[in-house]
């Protein structure tokens, strides 16, 4: 089982280029999510998903957009990236079968916008 | 909505001291409990949860964690570190009846001096 797996690992973006970070798992889990981790303030929602073709934003979703197309794929596209977008983004998974399902992160995606 | 708060944000210890690592929650409602621990260059995982049942929790590695309800809190323990553990901490709340996304604490960096 891959699990949930995140492309690319290291990205490097110049202000105003856009980009998606990739998510897919292979679990059939219904709820995706999207977090970014920045030293000192923890894991922040970006944007979640509670089943293909549902979406809804987190704490800070400004400047970044989502799309369930299928259950597997949750793609985070930032649309002009910022240098406060540099981030370790991660995509987590969980089954929705109950409120104690653990999340299943992704490795990670290191993103630095100069 | 559901808040997390973690006191320690560095905590520097020494192999075989013992660890209490502190987590409150805001909320009024039954919630679930987690502790994820993100080991130096890798992504989350769950190191234990509480949903029901026996306040004190066991996990992996000889972590335990008690649910206190009366004092919203759910802290982290363990008896003996070891250099191994030095890693991140994250507590995380989810409130039943919500939406699977759980809300997660600022971290606590732990380092485990051999």
């Amino acid at each position: 089982n891959a699990g949930v797996t995140q492309t690319p690992k290291f990205q490097v973006l110049k202000t105003g280029q856009s980009m998606t970070l990739q998510c897919a798992q292979d679990m059939n889990h219904e709820y995706m999510s999207w977090y970014r981790q920045d030293p000192g303030m923890g894991l922040r929602l970006i944007h979640y998903s509670v089943g293909a073709g549902i979406t809804d934003q987190g704490e800070v979703p400004n400047g970044y957009n989502v799309s369930r197309s299928t259950t597997e794929d949750f793609p985070l596209r930032l649309l002009s990236a910022a240098p406060s977008q540099t981030s370790v983004y991660f995509c987590a998974s969980t089954t929705g079968s109950g409120n104690d399902s653990p999340l299943h992160f992704g490795n990670g995606t290191r993103l630095t916008v100069t | 909505a559901q808040s997390v708060s973690q006191h320690n944000h560095h905590v520097i210890l020494s192999e075989a001291a013992s660890l209490e690592l502190g987590c409150n929650y805001s909320y009024g409602g039954t919630v679930n409990l987690f502790w994820y621990v993100q080991y130096p260059g890798q992504h989350l995982q769950l190191l234990l949860k509480y949903f029901s049942g026996d306040p004190l929790v066991k996990g992996i590695k000889g972590f335990e964690a008690e649910f206190i309800k009366s004092k919203f809190s759910f802290n982290l323990r363990k008896p003996s570190v070891q250099w191994s553990d030095t890693a991140e901490y994250f507590c995380a709340v989810n409130a039943w009846g919500g939406s699977y996304i759980p809300t997660f604490g600022r971290g606590t960096s732990l380092i485990v001096h051999p």
